[in-house]
């Protein structure tokens, strides 16, 4: 079965650059999807198809998939991106999560 | 404003059955088609299982984990669709979530979500 792997955890500074990476055998040859889920709330899709943007999520969240590794960057990431971040893919009609990246800003 | 509530969690025994629902509002209902997924207590999503709208002949797609003991429906006269959970087992207790499934340019993804419903399976 095809498998998606994420680092558990990444840390950043707020202002600064954070980036996520999903890894999946040629993950670049299909789309990638990124969903964030703060504590307590529904999971919210913050990047589709590898790096476009849903209305309403802010600019910062960017995409992008090539290789074998799709990454989700947050420029200028800000206190309130803390959250779990899951890449998603599917593998025929089948839905294949990440293990999930916490990411904490301090 | 697209609404997706999930009903019918709850405490329920191993090997016992639950039903959840989940009430769409916002949208044409069966336009769409409609999954579920799951998060157990510190561990990650998991995908359940999906049923695509009747356009796209109604048929449904599980996860292994549940293959042959969750079932998935939906009414779109009532736009409702159902989670229909048998032998439950320990390792199903998670809060299980609705969502709609969006395609765009033949690519599909979760793009609403519910708030979710919690289903403890214990003796």
């Amino acid at each position: 079965s095809y498998e998606l792997t994420q680092p558990p955890s990444v840390s950043v500074s707020p202002g600064q650059t954070a980036s996520i990476t999903c890894s999946g055998d040629k993950l670049g040859d299909k789309n990638a999807y990124w969903y964030q889920q703060k504590p307590g709330q529904s999971p919210v899709v913050v990047i589709y198809q590898n790096n476009k943007r849903p209305s309403g999520i802010p600019e910062r969240f960017s995409g992008s998939n090539s290789g074998n590794t799709a990454t989700l960057t947050i420029s200028g990431t800000q206190a309130m991106d803390e959250a779990d971040y899951y890449c998603q893919a599917w593998d025929s009609s089948v839905v294949v999560f990440g293990g999930g990246t916490k990411l904490t800003v301090l | 404003e697209v609404q997706l509530v999930e009903s019918g969690g709850g405490l329920a025994q191993p090997g016992r059955s639950l039903r959840l629902s989940c009430t769409a509002s916002g949208f044409t209902f069966g336009d769409y088609g409609m999954s579920w997924f799951r998060k157990a207590p510190g561990k990650g999503l998991e995908w359940v299982g999906f049923i695509r709208s009747k356009a796209f002949g109604g048929t449904t797609e599980y996860a292994a984990s549940v293959k042959g003991r969750f079932t998935i429906s939906r009414d779109d006269s009532k736009s409702i669709a159902y989670l229909q959970m048998n032998s439950l087992k320990t390792e199903d207790t998670a809060v299980y979530y609705c969502t709609r499934l969006i395609t765009i340019a033949a690519a599909a993804h979760f793009d609403y979500w519910g708030q979710g419903t919690l289903v403890t399976v214990s003796s």
